[in-house]
């Protein structure tokens, strides 16, 4: 079975610029979730959702912002980079059911510059 | 403020020898934890679970032990291989609210041969 896909695995772009991220999840898991891990720390939450819709979200602004298609595929949007969204951006998908049991995908590493 | 803490950002144990990562939590509402295994370059992988209803739970070379008194959980790795070098990720949930995971800052095991 395959696991939670992520595109692209790398991406370089400048300040001011928008960012769109791509996340497949496990086939039958229709929960995904999107964190952000910076160097040096653990991943930080940034939004659940299941059925198309939010369910969570994290201490992010407002240049954040995501959706769920209706095959639970997702995108990360983020408008207005900056330096410091330099970044792993980690997909987890799981069943609704037990959202505490995530699995992650190999992440999308943004560099800002 | 950090609601999971790992204090140990790195350790460093011979092969063959027992490797405890410890982990402290605040929030008296978490009730499920997770250990997670990353390497460089790839996303978190899930290594083993406890529930605060258990105060012990083994998977082959990984037991986790939870002392819910103290807030405090760590996991042994017995006996450490070198392939068992990563970073290790403890994570908590409170199950009954979907609420999304929250991460520490994660400890660096590095198995000496």
């Amino acid at each position: 079975d395959a696991g939670v896909t992520q595109s692209p695995t790398h991406l370089i772009k400048t300040r001011g610029q928008h960012v769109t991220l791509r996340c497949s999840p496990i086939s039958g898991h229709k929960s995904v979730s999107w964190y952000q891990q910076v160097l040096g720390q653990g991943p930080q939450f940034i939004f659940q959702y299941y059925e198309k819709e939010e369910r969570g979200r994290g201490n992010f602004p407002d240049r954040f912002s995501a959706r769920q298609f209706p095959n639970y595929s997702s995108e990360l949007n983020v408008n207005a980079l900056l330096l410091g969204d330099s970044a792993l951006y980690l997909c987890a998908s799981s069943s609704w059911t037990a959202t505490y049991e995530q699995y992650f995908g190999p992440g999308t590493r943004l560099t800002v510059t | 403020d950090q609601q999971v803490k790992q204090n140990s950002p790195s350790l460093s144990v011979q092969e063959g020898r027992i490797s405890i990562l410890n982990c402290d939590y605040t929030n008296s509402m978490f009730d499920y934890f997770l250990w997670y295994k990353k390497y460089p370059a790839e996303g978190p992988t899930f290594l083993i679970s406890i529930s605060s209803i258990k105060d012990k739970n083994e998977d082959g070379r990984f037991t986790v032990f939870l002392n819910k008194s103290a807030k405090h959980l760590s996991l042994h790795i017995v006996p450490s291989q070198p392939g068992d070098s990563a970073v290790y990720f403890c994570a908590a949930s409170a199950r009954s609210g979907n609420t999304p995971l929250v991460f520490g800052k994660g400890t660096r095991l590095s198995v000496i041969a």
